[in-house]
């Protein structure tokens, strides 16, 4: 039974540059989740898939982060222009049909020089 | 904006004592209530969901929801070295089961 798997667990780029973040949801699980969170802060929503669309993407800070989920399994989020203030961990969630219990992978770390 | 607020912390307890993590939500619409344990540098892990006013266990874990408070708190009996862990609060928000409000969480230590 895998759990969420994200890759690459740390990703240092330098300001300007575009990165993708990669995640493989828990199996069965339709339901997947975006977050990031800063030190000492607790996770903050990005945005939310049901299948392939993007059921809820308010949470996306601006235009130049997106993502994608174009088979309803894995799903990549994209940044472009990256800033220093993008540094965080990315966490990806998935959850079974129907619940709103979160299971996290272990995160994607961000170092924007 | 809905606020989730948690006891700042870090909280110290000895081994084999209870320990006492409460938490407060401004969203009197929120009806799913969650803790999830997080050790350094790893990612939260759901420990607790509760839905209903009242008390639920699970092992060493008690979670106790009062919506007319708006408040949720974890208790763990029998506190052990492993439950050293920062402990995030979160209340979903809004129509999508999983937008969740996380707190900034509470850092538990508990000493030999």
């Amino acid at each position: 039974g895998a759990g969420v798997s994200q890759t690459p667990s740390n990703k240092v780029t330098e300001k300007g540059k575009y990165v993708e973040l990669r995640c493989d949801p828990i199996s069965g699980h339709t339901a997947l989740y975006w977050y990031r969170q800063s030190l000492g802060q607790g996770p903050e929503f990005l945005i939310y898939f049901q299948g392939t669309g993007a059921a809820d993407d308010s949470g996306l800070p601006n235009d130049r982060f997106f993502a994608v989920r174009p088979e309803g399994s894995v799903s990549t989020l994209k940044i472009q222009r990256t800033e220093r203030g993008d540094s965080a961990v990315y966490l990806c969630a998935s959850s079974p049909p129907g619940s709103g219990e979160l299971f996290f992978g272990e995160g994607s770390r961000l170092t924007v020089l | 904006q809905k606020e989730v607020e948690q006891n700042s912390g870090p909280l110290s307890v000895p081994e084999g004592a209870i320990a006492s993590l409460n938490c407060t939500y401004s969203d009197r619409g929120s009806q799913s209530f969650f803790w999830y344990r997080q050790y350094s540098g790893k990612s939260p892990e759901l420990i607790m969901s509760i839905y209903s006013n009242g008390d639920k266990e699970d092992g060493r874990f008690t979670a106790q929801l009062n919506k007319a408070s708006q408040y949720v708190s974890l208790l763990i009996r029998d506190s052990q070295p492993s439950d050293s862990a920062t402990y995030l609060c979160a209340v979903n928000g809004g129509s999508t089961l999983g937008r969740l409000y996380f707190g900034r969480g509470t850092q538990l230590t508990v000493w030999p």
